[in-house]
């Protein structure tokens, strides 16, 4: 157990149907990030926060993709609308300030499956 | 072209064998690089960093070449245990990290 809980762990939704996950950081880490992983690839990168910011987001997250940082502690990812490629394991991970990628933890996913 | 390229594999090896995995990344600028290991259907976990200089760890030696761009990853005496997708892995700009494909080692008895 890294600190970073994520929940929840398994998701089976209907096409068309709304999801959301959450994602509870190490508490003081201020560094969180959201990947997906599809079967076959490696993580990719999803968005990113610093705090309550919504600093950057990838290509892959398209209009229906939502995230929030509320107060700088939990996240959430909604995903409206849900398509079968949509299909993956959602990754959230949490980093201190200043850390790198040795500093990085990550919780054991939230898989979803899109039927 | 993907940022981090590996070779999926599958290696197939037999316990004890020694077994090296390649990675190639573009965009010079990162200056962290990582081999992670991940079980089937669970989180990355971190293998270790890896430096200009070498690094090593028991039986494994992780190996960086910035004027080839170029990651490797030495498994000596492989395990049962070693059975895994090993994913190479860049620090990006923003304290992100760029993940590899993965490539998927089995070692057999």
């Amino acid at each position: 157990d890294t600190g970073v809980s994520q929940n929840p762990r398994h998701k089976i939704t209907k096409r068309g149907q709304n999801v959301t996950f959450r994602c509870d950081p190490i508490s003081e880490h201020n560094r969180l990030y959201w990947y997906r992983q599809t079967l076959g690839q490696g993580p990719e990168f999803l968005t990113y926060f610093q705090n309550e910011a919504q600093l950057e987001k990838s290509r892959l997250l398209s209009d229906r993709f939502s995230a929030e940082r509320p107060k700088g502690s939990f996240s959430t990812l909604e995903i409206q609308r849900t398509e079968q490629g949509d299909s993956a394991m959602y990754l959230c991970a949490s980093i201190p300030s200043g850390g790198i990628g040795n500093t990085i933890y990550f919780g054991e996913g939230s898989w979803l499956t899109v039927v | 072209r993907k940022e981090v390229e590996q070779d999926p594999g599958p290696f197939n090896v037999p316990e004890g064998a020694t077994v090296a995995f390649n990675c190639t990344y573009s965009n010079s600028a990162s200056q962290s690089f990582f081999w992670y290991r991940q079980d089937c259907r669970k989180e990355p976990k971190l293998l270790m960093s890896v430096y200009s200089s070498g690094n090593e760890d028991g039986r494994f030696t992780a190996q960086l070449n910035r004027a080839s761009q170029y990651i490797s990853l030495l498994i000596r005496d492989s395990k049962l245990s070693d059975s895994a997708t090993y994913l190479c892995v860049k620090g990006g700009s923003q304290g992100n990290l760029i993940f590899g494909k993965g490539t998927k080692l089995s070692v057999k008895p």
